[in-house]
């Protein structure tokens, strides 16, 4: 079974701050992708990136970029210069190869003007 | 194109009531995830199929939840005498269904049962 940890339950920073949103998560498989998600107030879930774990380097994305380490089982992500707009709950998702995520319980994010 | 459609939005039963949930997927795509989502807490996989058949139904918390896909596009989550600790966010999510692929949601069905 696989389970995830966000240790951050809220984290509240001012707009143009960087920050960083932890995950560990535990799985019995030796490949798998990691994801990241967005819930904004609205409620839809929304994609935001996406690691496979065989692949250690870490990327970025227009402000969002992420670290991801194997031999820790640690996948974060960072937003830099964040905006209000970026305010949502974020949850960290490994996907298994047989078709299965598992999400955590998520970080709130709060950025305020 | 047009995304994860579930209806209805909301839904208010009696405890002991049948409801149904209903998810139109994303056109083509050929895995469908249902997921439940209680304040406060993140997604809870309940099931998945790959076509019409369910790959992995090992979320489904007991007999009274059931979920079908007959032709291998829309679902519908049945749940049989309702309990209020069925009431949730009920969120139906698609994927093009190779490994890896990222899910799509909709914006669920917000079921409360009094």
């Amino acid at each position: 079974a696989q389970k995830v940890t966000q240790a951050q339950t809220e984290i509240s920073v001012v707009e143009k701050e960087d920050v960083t949103l932890d995950c560990v998560y535990e799985t019995r498989d030796t490949t798998y992708y990691l994801f990241w998600y967005k819930q904004p107030p609205s409620g839809e879930l929304v994609f935001l990136i996406r690691r496979n774990s065989f692949d250690e380097q870490n990327e970025i994305s227009g402000r969002y970029s992420w670290n991801f380490q194997k031999s820790t089982s640690s996948f974060n992500f960072t937003i830099t210069a964040s905006q209000v707009v970026d305010s949502a709950v974020y949850f960290c998702a490994p996907h298994t190869n047989a078709g299965k995520s598992t999400f955590g319980d998520g970080t709130t994010l709060t950025v305020k003007p | 194109g047009a995304g994860v459609s579930q209806t209805p939005s909301n839904k208010v039963t009696e405890k002991g009531k049948y409801v149904e949930l209903r998810c139109d997927p994303i056109s083509g795509h050929t895995a469908l995830y249902w997921y439940r989502q209680s304040l406060g807490q993140g997604p809870e996989f309940l099931i998945y199929f790959q076509g019409t058949g369910a790959a992995d139904d090992s979320g489904l918390p007991n007999d009274r939840f059931f979920a079908v896909r007959p032709e291998g596009s829309v679902s519908t989550l049945k749940i049989q005498r309702t309990e209020r600790g069925d009431s949730a966010v009920y969120l139906c999510a698609s994927s093009g269904g190779t490994v890896g692929s990222p899910l799509h949601f909709g914006n669920g069905t917000r079921l409360t049962v009094t």
